[in-house]
């Protein structure tokens, strides 16, 4: 049981290079979220998707793009890549309503020089 | 912004000494939870307690929550190494889809 996965674990992008984190759950939930974490500042939510073609923006969605075309895939792409981009990212699932929590993936740590 | 406040920032215990960590919040919740992060790795989900509970255990971890204060308490007893971590508390809004906002964390070092 796979659980969620992201792929790649690490990556260095130049400015303005653009790139496509990869988030896959096999868990069939419905809610899946985009979360940067910098240190001190906790995580902040970027984007989410509370089902297959639906999306919304979370608190800091500028720079970035999503789409969920699949129930199991909410890929997050970095349009045009900026050092204040430099961060960890992490992928998150819930079935319906949350009431068991959400299931993080192991993140992608991204550097952008 | 912000939602949930963790406080003490830090905490440095000994191995069999409990480990209380605080959380506030600002607006009305559906449900407050607490996670774990281990250095480098992601978050492992440790407890909910919905809006319309005062107090939940699993195992060593004991919650409180006072919606009338807007705060949560995580308790750990018999701390052990292995709990050192960053702990995070998260709401849930009780408004719209269900999103989590999540606090800067508490760090927690467990001594042998």
């Amino acid at each position: 049981n796979a659980g969620v996965t992201q792929t790649p674990k690490f990556q260095v992008l130049k400015t303005g290079q653009s790139m496509t984190l990869q988030c896959a759950q096999d868990m069939n939930h419905e809610y899946m979220s985009w979360y940067r974490q910098d240190p001190g500042m906790g995580l902040r939510l970027i984007h989410y998707s509370v089902g297959a073609g639906i999306t919304d923006q979370g608190e800091v969605p500028n720079g970035y793009n999503v789409s969920r075309s699949t129930t199991e895939d909410f890929p997050l792409r970095l349009l045009s890549a900026a050092p204040s981009q430099t961060s960890v990212y992490f992928c998150a699932s819930s079935s319906q309503g949350g009431g068991s929590g959400y299931t993080f993936g192991s993140g992608t740590r991204l550097t952008v020089v | 912004s912000q939602q949930g406040e963790e406080d003490p920032q830090a905490l440095s215990i000994q191995e069999g000494e409990n480990a209380t960590m605080n959380c506030s919040y600002k607006t009305s919740i559906n449900n407050l939870q607490w996670y774990r992060q281990n250095s480098g790795r992601g978050l492992v989900h440790l407890i909910l307690i919905r809006s319309n509970e005062r107090e939940k255990h699993s195992g060593r971890l004991r919650v409180t929550l006072d919606t009338s204060k807007k705060s949560s308490s995580l308790l750990i007893t018999a701390s052990r190494a292995a709990d050192t971590a960053s702990y995070f508390c998260a709401t849930e809004g009780n408004s719209g889809y269900s999103t989590l906002t999540f606090g800067k964390g508490t760090m927690l070092l467990v001594s042998p």
